[in-house]
Order: structure tokens, then C-alpha cells, then sequence
């Protein structure tokens, strides 16, 4: 059974720094792309970012380019998201999640992520 | 960056029921249009990918169908598990973007 399961979130001031971990099992992980998803509270869904079977690959949505870096370590089944520059609006649960014909065919409940200002 | 517009944003119906959910696109996207399920505190569940294509384990009243920038998710006989919020998310050229939601509702 596939199972991701994130952590790293918590409360940060305003222009701080955070490191999401994504725990991934059950599946061929080095064969996926993998992504970040976010949603505000009561808000919809965003695309973060995406990252290729390799990681030779990287996209960003472009409020956090410059700012957030993806990354994964094919070895430890992880998938990484490392925030910088946090402003209010990055406020949001973050969610991993698994790629299949570009769309995200498993997730994990996903971390909390509040910036305050 | 590619729009998604839902419509209705909201909708109630009742058990039984035939619902349809309609997404436009702000340009072609060809194939590349999922929908997800919510349900309040948990993680999207992917029902249909690549416009048409049911997701292993999706009950079959669930069917997607759609070309060019005009796509409907149809849930053909509403059960009460069915009620919860429904995004749809194109991915034809990046940053991929979800419509806004539509919420089911019981009536």
C-alpha cells in the first residue's frame, strides 16, 4: 500500500525558513515525479512544484521561484521542499503527492505550514 | 498561466441524482484534465485523469468526457459518500492549476 506521509511543519515568522520532508513507501519512488501541492485555509488547491524521476528536472509556480527548492534523495525515499523568504500567504497545508499521467494519483494528509506576520 | 473556471461553485442535490460539474479552460489543453475529490480534513483523491481515464478503484458512476477547452466530470446515480468538493486541474503545460472547486451538497 502507498503511503506519504509529510512533516517539517509548524509556525514561522515572516521571512523565516522551513524544511518540508516527504516519506514515501510502498511504491517505486525513483520512478515517479513528484510533486507539492498546497491549500490555504478554507481556499482551494495550488500547484508548488514538480521534480522529475532524477530530480534533473524542476518546475515552480511562480510566487515561489527564487524563494522554494524541491528536491528529492531517490536512496532514502524522500521528498524535500525547502522554503525561504516565507511570507503570510504561504500559509497553507502542504501536501505531497505521487505523479501519474501529470496528475496526482496519491497524497499524503499533509503538513501545516503557518507564517506569521 | 492556464485558467480553470468551475461551474457551479456550488450545487445540492440529492441521493440518486445525476450531477455534472463543468470546467473551462482559458485555452486548449488537449487530453490533460483530472478531477479530484475532498472531503473536509483529508487529501485530494484523484477520480479521472487524462479527461476520460477512471482511476483504479473510482466506482463507475464516475465518468469525465470533454475536448479542446470544455470538460464535465458526471456522477451518474449521487451516493452519500459522494458529497464533498470536487477540483479539476489541467496539466497540459506548467504550473499546472486546479479550477476553483465545486461543492455537492446534500439537499
Amino acid at each position: 500500500e502507498v503511503h506519504l506521509v509529510e512533516s517539517g511543519g509548524g509556525l514561522v515568522q515572516s521571512g523565516g525558513s522551513l524544511r518540508l520532508s516527504c516519506a514515501a513507501s510502498g511504491f517505486n519512488f525513483g520512478a515517479y515525479w513528484m510533486a507539492w501541492v498546497r491549500q490555504a485555509p478554507g481556499k482551494g488547491l495550488e500547484w508548488v512544484a514538480n521534480i522529475k524521476e532524477d530530480g534533473s528536472e524542476r518546475e515552480y509556480v511562480d510566487p515561489v521561484k527564487g524563494r522554494f527548492t524541491i528536491s528529492r534523495d531517490n536512496a532514502k525515499n524522500s521528498l524535500y521542499l525547502q522554503m525561504n523568504s516565507l511570507r503570510a500567504d504561504d500559509t497553507a497545508v502542504y501536501h505531497c503527492a505521487s505523479l501519474w499521467a501529470r496528475s496526482g494519483d496519491h497524497w499524503g494528509q499533509g503538513t501545516l505550514v503557518t507564517v506569521s506576520s | 498561466d492556464i485558467q480553470m473556471t468551475q461551474s457551479p461553485s456550488s450545487v445540492s442535490a440529492s441521493v440518486g441524482d445525476r450531477v455534472t460539474i463543468t470546467c473551462r479552460a482559458s485555452q486548449v489543453i488537449s487530453k490533460w484534465l483530472a478531477w479530484y475529490q475532498q472531503k473536509p480534513g483529508t487529501a485530494p483523491k484523484l477520480l479521472i485523469y487524462e479527461m476520460s481515464t477512471l482511476q483504479s478503484g473510482v466506482p463507475s458512476r464516475f465518468s469525465g468526457s470533454g475536448s479542446g477547452t470544455d470538460f464535465t466530470l458526471t456522477i451518474s446515480s449521487l451516493q452519500p459518500e459522494d458529497f464533498a468538493t470536487y477540483y479539476c486541474q489541467q496539466a497540459d503545460s506548467f504550473p499546472y492549476t486546479f479550477g476553483q472547486g465545486t461543492k455537492l451538497e446534500i439537499k
